[in-house]
């Protein structure tokens, strides 16, 4: 089937910097990509939608200024975490549908810690 | 989209088949109904997709009654690496749209 990767896996920040995070789409193309963030012992939580070549789609209560989230192209969706702080950290997962095949493929999911 | 109920945990020993099931009331019409998988620190991996009857590939069989309110994910012969936690959801566009997860099933095989 078709992979999603994700990079890094997992990185340490301090508090008040901004951390990057790839979402790639390694043998398909993706005009539409979802960002999760999941806490320990929790579900996975939609945080946003986004759109290759438009503004990103953001959940109910996700702050769009603090998670900025870019799809520049139609196999790479970024999130950026900005001003990280401890309340941060968390498994932040991102999947892609491959929509010839009708199934959604997930990354292997960023530990973001924040110090 | 519609909210699915499943059962917090569930025990099952090596060998067994296992049965989870899963609550869709207020499924709608165009609705697919899809399982994942998921081990501590990885992200969900697709099982299986049904629409309604029977479904089975080389991992489970899901089962859809004909009012499509519930379903049921069965696991042949689990073996200990099945244990992780299943999740159920419901959403139109089969499974490329936005995917809303449920609390899950927690799935603990013992030897």
């Amino acid at each position: 089937g078709a992979v999603v990767s994700q990079h890094p896996s997992r990185v340490i920040c301090k508090s008040g910097t901004s951390v990057k995070i790839e979402c790639r789409s390694l043998d398909f193309q993706a005009t539409t990509m979802f960002w999760y963030r999941q806490f320990p012992k929790q579900s996975l939580m939609l945080m946003a939608t986004s759109n290759e070549g438009s503004k990103a789609t953001y959940e109910q209560g996700v702050e769009k200024d603090k998670f900025l989230i870019n799809h520049a192209s139609l196999t790479l969706s970024t999130l950026t975490v900005t001003s990280a702080h401890p309340e941060d950290s968390s498994f932040y997962i991102c999947s892609a549908p491959e929509t010839s095949e009708e199934t959604q493929y997930f990354g292997p999911g960023t530990r973001l810690l924040v110090l | 989209l519609a909210k699915t109920t499943q059962p917090i945990s569930m025990d099952s020993y090596e060998g067994q088949e296992v049965n989870i099931t899963c609550s869709h009331n207020n499924i709608a019409t165009n609705d697919y109904i899809t399982w994942y998988q998921q081990f501590p620190s990885q992200g969900p991996r697709f099982i299986i997709q049904g629409y309604k009857t029977k479904v089975t590939n080389e991992v489970a069989s899901l089962f859809i009654p004909a009012d499509r309110k519930s379903s049921t994910l069965s696991l042949p012969r689990v073996s200990l690496s099945d244990t992780a936690v299943y999740y159920c959801l419901v959403a139109a566009s089969g499974n490329t749209g936005k995917l809303i997860f449920g609390q899950g099933t927690t799935l603990q095989v013992k030897p």
